[in-house]
Protein backbone atom coordinates (compact mmCIF):
# COMPACT_ATOMS: atom_id res chain seq x y z
CA UNK A 1 0.00 0.00 0.00
CA UNK A 2 1.43 3.20 -1.30
CA UNK A 3 -0.46 5.51 1.04
CA UNK A 4 -2.26 7.52 -1.54
CA UNK A 5 -6.06 6.08 -2.03
CA UNK A 6 -7.86 6.01 -5.30
CA UNK A 7 -11.69 5.04 -5.61
CA UNK A 8 -13.19 3.60 -8.00
CA UNK A 9 -10.49 1.12 -9.04
CA UNK A 10 -12.48 0.40 -12.13
CA UNK A 11 -15.14 2.34 -13.81
CA UNK A 12 -17.07 1.84 -17.12
CA UNK A 13 -19.61 4.71 -18.36
CA UNK A 14 -21.26 5.71 -21.45
CA UNK A 15 -20.41 8.92 -23.75
CA UNK A 16 -21.73 11.86 -22.58
CA UNK A 17 -21.73 11.12 -19.04
CA UNK A 18 -20.15 12.15 -15.63
CA UNK A 19 -17.91 10.51 -13.43
CA UNK A 20 -15.88 11.67 -10.05
CA UNK A 21 -12.59 10.13 -9.17
CA UNK A 22 -11.15 10.22 -5.92
CA UNK A 23 -7.98 10.49 -4.73
CA UNK A 24 -6.88 10.61 -0.64
CA UNK A 25 -2.81 12.13 -0.44
CA UNK A 26 -0.13 10.29 1.93
CA UNK A 27 -0.64 11.37 5.35
CA UNK A 28 0.85 14.58 5.35
CA UNK A 29 1.62 15.59 1.91
CA UNK A 30 -0.38 18.82 1.08
CA UNK A 31 0.33 18.42 -3.15
CA UNK A 32 -2.04 16.13 -5.04
CA UNK A 33 -0.94 15.85 -8.92
CA UNK A 34 -3.49 14.03 -11.61
CA UNK A 35 -2.10 12.17 -14.67
CA UNK A 36 -3.86 10.70 -17.47
CA UNK A 37 -2.20 7.52 -19.19
CA UNK A 38 -3.31 6.25 -22.54
CA UNK A 39 -1.62 4.21 -24.91
CA UNK A 40 -1.54 6.79 -27.91
CA UNK A 41 -0.42 9.89 -25.52
CA UNK A 42 1.58 8.03 -22.93
CA UNK A 43 1.15 9.47 -19.42
CA UNK A 44 0.70 12.92 -18.97
CA UNK A 45 0.31 15.80 -16.33
CA UNK A 46 -3.38 17.50 -15.71
CA UNK A 47 -2.99 19.26 -13.08
CA UNK A 48 -1.86 20.08 -9.28
CA UNK A 49 -3.22 21.00 -6.31
CA UNK A 50 -1.27 21.85 -3.08
CA UNK A 51 -3.03 22.94 0.25
CA UNK A 52 -6.53 23.29 -1.57
CA UNK A 53 -5.36 25.62 -4.50
CA UNK A 54 -5.11 24.85 -7.88
CA UNK A 55 -0.91 25.35 -8.45
CA UNK A 56 -0.37 24.07 -12.53
CA UNK A 57 -2.32 22.88 -15.05
CA UNK A 58 -1.22 20.35 -17.80
CA UNK A 59 -2.64 19.23 -20.74
CA UNK A 60 -6.64 18.93 -18.97
CA UNK A 61 -9.40 19.49 -21.18
CA UNK A 62 -11.88 21.96 -20.67
CA UNK A 63 -14.59 19.32 -19.66
CA UNK A 64 -12.13 17.57 -17.02
CA UNK A 65 -12.18 19.80 -13.60
CA UNK A 66 -10.35 19.28 -10.26
CA UNK A 67 -11.03 20.23 -6.05
CA UNK A 68 -8.90 19.35 -3.13
CA UNK A 69 -10.95 19.66 -0.22
CA UNK A 70 -10.16 21.10 3.54
CA UNK A 71 -9.23 17.56 4.20
CA UNK A 72 -6.92 17.12 1.30
CA UNK A 73 -8.35 14.78 -0.28
CA UNK A 74 -9.19 15.22 -4.14
CA UNK A 75 -11.46 14.67 -7.01
CA UNK A 76 -11.03 14.51 -10.62
CA UNK A 77 -14.29 15.68 -12.84
CA UNK A 78 -14.83 14.19 -16.14
CA UNK A 79 -17.53 15.01 -17.97
CA UNK A 80 -19.35 14.72 -21.49
CA UNK A 81 -17.00 11.75 -21.93
CA UNK A 82 -15.84 10.57 -24.81
CA UNK A 83 -14.95 7.73 -26.39
CA UNK A 84 -11.30 9.04 -26.37
CA UNK A 85 -11.33 9.76 -22.41
CA UNK A 86 -10.82 5.84 -21.58
CA UNK A 87 -7.33 5.81 -19.80
CA UNK A 88 -5.76 4.94 -16.33
CA UNK A 89 -6.12 8.14 -14.24
CA UNK A 90 -3.61 8.55 -11.64
CA UNK A 91 -2.97 10.38 -8.57
CA UNK A 92 -0.13 11.03 -6.71
CA UNK A 93 0.96 12.88 -4.08
CA UNK A 94 4.14 14.29 -2.79
CA UNK A 95 6.16 16.15 0.10
CA UNK A 96 9.78 16.78 -0.67
CA UNK A 97 11.89 16.36 -3.80
CA UNK A 98 11.56 12.51 -4.00
CA UNK A 99 9.00 11.96 -2.57
CA UNK A 100 6.77 11.09 -5.08
CA UNK A 101 4.01 8.57 -4.69
CA UNK A 102 1.64 6.83 -6.71
CA UNK A 103 -1.83 5.86 -6.16
CA UNK A 104 -2.85 2.19 -8.02
CA UNK A 105 -4.95 4.36 -10.00
CA UNK A 106 -8.55 4.17 -11.67
CA UNK A 107 -9.00 2.68 -14.91
CA UNK A 108 -12.02 4.36 -16.56
CA UNK A 109 -13.52 2.75 -20.00
CA UNK A 110 -16.01 4.93 -21.91
CA UNK A 111 -18.28 2.87 -23.75
CA UNK B 1 10.06 22.87 -21.27
CA UNK B 2 11.53 19.52 -19.78
CA UNK B 3 11.68 16.29 -21.90
CA UNK B 4 12.60 12.61 -21.68
CA UNK B 5 13.61 10.51 -23.62
CA UNK B 6 13.33 6.48 -23.84
CA UNK B 7 15.19 5.26 -27.02
CA UNK B 8 14.22 0.68 -26.47
CA UNK B 9 10.28 0.44 -26.31
CA UNK B 10 11.50 -3.41 -25.63
CA UNK B 11 14.27 -4.60 -24.17
CA UNK B 12 14.66 -8.68 -23.10
CA UNK B 13 17.06 -10.46 -20.43
CA UNK B 14 17.78 -13.34 -19.03
CA UNK B 15 17.24 -13.65 -15.95
CA UNK B 16 19.73 -13.55 -13.69
CA UNK B 17 21.72 -11.65 -16.51
CA UNK B 18 22.00 -7.64 -15.63
CA UNK B 19 20.11 -4.67 -18.05
CA UNK B 20 20.60 -1.35 -18.56
CA UNK B 21 17.63 0.87 -19.45
CA UNK B 22 18.42 4.07 -21.23
CA UNK B 23 16.92 7.23 -20.43
CA UNK B 24 17.91 10.83 -21.74
CA UNK B 25 16.75 14.01 -20.95
CA UNK B 26 16.42 17.62 -21.78
CA UNK B 27 15.88 20.46 -19.19
CA UNK B 28 17.03 24.09 -18.52
CA UNK B 29 16.66 23.78 -15.19
CA UNK B 30 19.42 24.05 -12.90
CA UNK B 31 18.07 21.50 -10.15
CA UNK B 32 15.98 18.61 -11.02
CA UNK B 33 15.55 15.14 -10.04
CA UNK B 34 15.18 12.13 -11.88
CA UNK B 35 12.98 9.04 -11.34
CA UNK B 36 12.49 5.45 -12.24
CA UNK B 37 9.28 4.04 -12.10
CA UNK B 38 7.97 -0.22 -12.25
CA UNK B 39 4.89 -0.11 -14.12
CA UNK B 40 3.58 -4.02 -13.84
CA UNK B 41 0.63 -5.22 -15.93
CA UNK B 42 -1.42 -4.99 -12.73
CA UNK B 43 -1.13 -1.00 -13.54
CA UNK B 44 0.35 0.31 -10.32
CA UNK B 45 3.23 2.53 -10.45
CA UNK B 46 5.91 2.00 -8.28
CA UNK B 47 8.88 3.72 -7.31
CA UNK B 48 12.07 2.33 -7.55
CA UNK B 49 15.05 4.93 -7.31
CA UNK B 50 15.55 8.77 -7.47
CA UNK B 51 18.69 10.74 -8.04
CA UNK B 52 19.13 14.47 -7.70
CA UNK B 53 20.93 16.62 -9.81
CA UNK B 54 23.45 17.73 -7.69
CA UNK B 55 23.71 14.29 -6.05
CA UNK B 56 27.74 13.48 -6.29
CA UNK B 57 26.94 10.06 -6.13
CA UNK B 58 24.98 7.82 -8.33
CA UNK B 59 21.58 6.43 -6.22
CA UNK B 60 21.26 2.63 -5.40
CA UNK B 61 18.78 0.88 -4.10
CA UNK B 62 18.92 -2.84 -3.76
CA UNK B 63 19.29 -4.41 -7.43
CA UNK B 64 18.72 -0.93 -8.94
CA UNK B 65 21.16 1.55 -9.59
CA UNK B 66 20.96 4.89 -11.60
CA UNK B 67 23.71 5.64 -14.01
CA UNK B 68 23.92 8.96 -13.44
CA UNK B 69 26.00 11.55 -16.48
CA UNK B 70 25.29 15.29 -16.00
CA UNK B 71 27.57 16.24 -19.03
CA UNK B 72 25.29 13.69 -21.46
CA UNK B 73 21.95 14.25 -19.61
CA UNK B 74 21.51 10.88 -19.12
CA UNK B 75 19.91 8.62 -16.55
CA UNK B 76 20.29 5.05 -17.19
CA UNK B 77 18.55 2.13 -14.76
CA UNK B 78 20.82 -0.85 -13.77
CA UNK B 79 18.66 -4.39 -12.96
CA UNK B 80 21.32 -6.41 -12.10
CA UNK B 81 20.72 -10.19 -11.28
CA UNK B 82 16.90 -9.56 -12.98
CA UNK B 83 14.11 -11.86 -11.98
CA UNK B 84 11.47 -12.76 -14.25
CA UNK B 85 8.76 -10.71 -11.28
CA UNK B 86 10.99 -7.35 -13.09
CA UNK B 87 9.07 -7.85 -16.39
CA UNK B 88 6.99 -4.95 -16.58
CA UNK B 89 7.17 -1.53 -18.31
CA UNK B 90 9.54 1.16 -16.54
CA UNK B 91 9.51 4.59 -17.04
CA UNK B 92 11.69 7.31 -16.79
CA UNK B 93 10.67 10.86 -14.97
CA UNK B 94 11.80 14.09 -14.00
CA UNK B 95 10.51 16.72 -12.46
CA UNK B 96 11.77 20.43 -12.16
CA UNK B 97 13.33 21.91 -8.83
CA UNK B 98 12.81 25.36 -8.62
CA UNK B 99 11.55 25.59 -5.85
CA UNK B 100 12.66 23.56 -3.68
CA UNK B 101 12.58 24.05 -0.70
CA UNK B 102 9.56 25.80 -0.77
CA UNK B 103 5.87 24.71 -0.67
CA UNK B 104 5.90 23.67 -4.45
CA UNK B 105 7.59 20.59 -5.89
CA UNK B 106 7.24 20.16 -9.81
CA UNK B 107 4.95 17.97 -11.68
CA UNK B 108 6.67 14.75 -13.04
CA UNK B 109 7.58 14.71 -17.32
CA UNK B 110 7.91 10.53 -18.32
CA UNK B 111 9.47 8.98 -21.08
CA UNK B 112 7.55 6.91 -22.89
CA UNK B 113 8.52 3.51 -21.76
CA UNK B 114 10.46 0.52 -22.25
CA UNK B 115 9.11 -2.75 -21.56
CA UNK B 116 11.61 -5.25 -20.12
CA UNK B 117 11.12 -9.02 -20.63
CA UNK B 118 12.71 -11.25 -18.30
CA UNK B 119 13.09 -14.78 -20.06
CA UNK B 120 14.02 -17.71 -17.83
Amino acid sequence: DSGVTQTPKHLITATGQRVTLRCSPRSGDLSVYWYQQSLDQGLQFLIQYYNGEERAKGNILERFSAQQFPDLHSELNLSSLELGDSALYFCASSRSAHGYTFGSGTRLTVV
Amino acid sequence: AQKITQTQPGMFVQEKEAVTLDCTYDTSDQSYGLFWYKQPSSGEMIFLIYQGSYDEQNATEGRYSLNFQKARKSANLVISASQLGDSAMYFCAMRGLANAGGTSYGKLTFGQGTILTVHP
